[in-house]
């Protein structure tokens, strides 16, 4: 069963900072997920990735597969960035879901 | 837009009660997940579907079951609610292994 480790578990900062959340996993995936989760709202995805790096607006996620190491950042944080992040993982094999890290709390401070 | 609803986002229910959470999906999706999502554990896998009458159990099965009559719409039941299956449970879906899933709102169950 994969093991997947995010870092920082709370992340306070001002608005404006570069904000970067890590995810480490254990067994090779297919896939990589970022989540987004407001308080009180629902989960929605950010990205999907299995090699490389995305972007979208001010977010960037990377991924490095021989490290089994993935890495969110958001450039020119707003304090609409609060939220919890939550990095996932897809190996493929067994049960078919994904397996969740624990999830990042980040407070954007204006 | 691909959406999915879920039947309650609040519900409270007494021990010993059988309690039905419904998952509706409208993107006609294969798959379908139950999952809880607890403070310090994250989310965890309860079960999921990869079609009509198809069912899979995930991470933490015990105490829970589900139901899929059909391809959009996805039950869980808890048999004999317990207190320590107090929750915020989620439903997904998606299409095809391994793409984007999405989450409905969740129900956020308080049993008592």
């Amino acid at each position: 069963k994969n093991e997947v480790e995010q870092s920082p578990q709370n992340l306070t900062a001002q608005e404006g900072e570069f904000i970067t959340i890590n995810c480490s996993y254990s067994v090779g995936i297919s896939a990589l997920h970022w989540l987004q989760q407001h308080p009180g709202g629902g989960i929605v995805s950010l990205f999907m990735l299995s090699s490389g790096k995305k972007k979208h607006g001010r977010l960037i996620a990377t991924i490095n597969i021989q490290e089994k190491h993935s890495s969110l950042h958001i450039t020119a944080s707003h304090p609409r960035d609060s939220a919890v992040y939550i990095c996932a993982v897809f190996s493929g094999g067994g049960a078919d879901g994904l397996t969740f890290g624990k999830g990042t709390h980040l407070i954007i401070q204006p | 837009d691909v959406k999915v609803t879920q039947s309650s986002r609040y519900l409270v229910k007494r021990t010993g009660e059988k309690v039905f959470l419904e998952c509706v999906q409208d993107m006609d999706h294969e798959n379908m997940f139950w999952y809880r999502q607890d403070p310090g554990l994250g989310l965890r896998l309860i079960y999921f579907s990869y079609d009509v009458k198809m069912k899979e159990k995930g991470d933490i099965p015990e105490g829970y079951s589900v139901s899929r009559e059909k391809k959009e719409r996805f039950s869980l039941i808890l048999e004999s609610a317990s207190t320590n299956q107090t929750s915020m449970y989620l439903c997904a879906s998606n299409r095809w292994r391994p793409n984007e899933q999405f989450f409905g709102p969740g129900t956020r169950l308080t049993v008592l």
